[in-house]
This record gives structure tokens, C-alpha cells and sequence, in this order.
């Protein structure tokens, strides 16, 4: 059974960093790409950033860019997101999501965790 | 980036309604598209990909249809468990990107 288990959101202060984690079992980890996606309150669904199966490539959203850096480590089946600069608008519930198919990051997602809460307030 | 309408907003309905959604693509995305649902307090399901392909597991009252811009998602007949959030989400590019949601209401 695929699983993906976020951990590492909470409160932090505009201006601060916070390192998001998502622990995935029950599939093959380093043959698909993931993604994070975030939903601040009340909103809807924003891609934030995709890395490639084997950590090669990774893509990131224009309002994220040069804050966030999304990493795994595929011998301990987890992906990262770092967060930095963090702003009031990056306030939101951070999923983690896995790519359906094999092998590429051009795709849909299939499994989702069960979210993360990151606050960026004084 | 890929700019997806969906319409309408918001839905109010009744149990046994058949219900359509709309999403609109800003350019071309193929069949390049994917529907959610969402409920409160819940991660995104994947109900439809490849704009009409079924994900395994789910009810057989959904259905999806278009490719190009247009694309429909379409609930035969309402039940209790359907009410919910509705997303669209293009997958062409690496850059992929969401609809602003519907939400389906009980009328």
C-alpha cells in the first residue's frame, strides 16, 4: 500500500526557514518523480515544485523560486522541501505527491499525503 | 503558464442530478488533463486522467471527455458521497497547474 507521510510544518516567522520532509513506503521511490503542492486556507490547489526520480532535475513554481529547493534521498525513501524567505502568502497545508507514471515528471498524481500546515506569521 | 478556468464555481445539485463541469485550457494541453476530487480537511483524489481515463477504484459514474482546451467532467447521478471540491489539472509541461475548483453543493 502506498503510503506518503509529511512532517516538519508548524509556525514560523516571516523571513524564516522551515525543511518539510514526506516519508513514502509501498512503491519503488527512485522510479518516480514527486511533487509538493500546496492549498492555503480556503483556496485552491498550487503546484510548487517537482523533482525527477533520481534527483536529476527538479522544477519550481515562479512564486517559489529561489527560496524553496526540493531535494530526496532515495536510500531513505524521502523527499524535502526547503523553505526559506518564507513570506505570509506561503501560509498553506503542503502536500506531498507522488508522479503516476513510471519514470517521468510530465504526469498526474496518484497518491497524496496528508498535508502539512506551515503559518508564516509574527 | 497554462491558465485553467473552471466553471461554474459553484454547483448546487440534488442526489440523483447528472452534473457537468467545465475546464478551460489558456492553449492547447492534448488530452493532458486530470480531475480531483477534494473533500474538507482531505488530500486530492484522482478520479479521471488523460482527460477520460478512469483511475482504478473509482465509480464508473464519472466520466470525463475533451481534449485541446475544452474538457467536461461529468457525474451521472449525483450520490450523498459526491459532494465535494472538484479540481482540474493540466499535466502538458513541467510547470503543471490546477483550475481554481467547484464545489458541488447539496441543493
Amino acid at each position: 500500500e502506498v503510503q506518503l507521510l509529511e512532517s516538519g510544518g508548524g509556525l514560523v516567522q516571516p523571513g524564516g526557514s522551515l525543511r518539510l520532509s514526506c516519508a513514502a513506503s509501498g512503491f519503488t521511490f527512485s522510479s518516480y518523480a514527486m511533487s509538493w503542492v500546496r492549498q492555503a486556507p480556503g483556496k485552491g490547489l498550487e503546484w510548487v515544485s517537482a523533482i525527477s526520480g533520481s534527483g536529476g532535475s527538479t522544477y519550481y513554481a515562479d512564486s517559489v523560486k529561489g527560496r524553496f529547493t526540493i531535494s530526496r534521498d532515495n536510500s531513505k525513501n524521502t523527499l524535502y522541501l526547503q523553505m526559506n524567505s518564507l513570506r505570509a502568502e506561503d501560509t498553506a497545508v503542503y502536500y506531498c505527491a507522488k508522479a503516476a507514471e513510471y519514470m517521468t515528471t510530465v504526469t498526474t498524481f496518484d497518491y497524496w499525503g496528508q498535508g502539512t500546515l506551515v503559518t508564516v506569521s509574527s | 503558464d497554462i491558465q485553467m478556468t473552471q466553471s461554474p464555481s459553484t454547483l448546487s445539485a440534488s442526489v440523483g442530478d447528472r452534473v457537468t463541469i467545465t475546464c478551460r485550457a489558456s492553449q492547447s494541453i492534448s488530452s493532458w488533463l486530470a480531475w480531483y476530487q477534494q473533500k474538507p480537511g482531505k488530500a486530492p483524489k484522482l478520479l479521471i486522467y488523460k482527460a477520460s481515463s478512469l483511475e482504478s477504484g473509482v465509480p464508473s459514474r464519472f466520466s470525463g471527455s475533451g481534449s485541446g482546451t475544452e474538457f467536461t467532467l461529468t457525474i451521472s447521478r449525483l450520490q450523498p458521497d459526491d459532494f465535494a471540491t472538484f479540481y482540474c489539472h493540466q499535466y502538458n509541461t513541467d510547470f503543471p497547474t490546477f483550475g481554481q475548483g467547484t464545489k458541488v453543493e447539496i441543493k
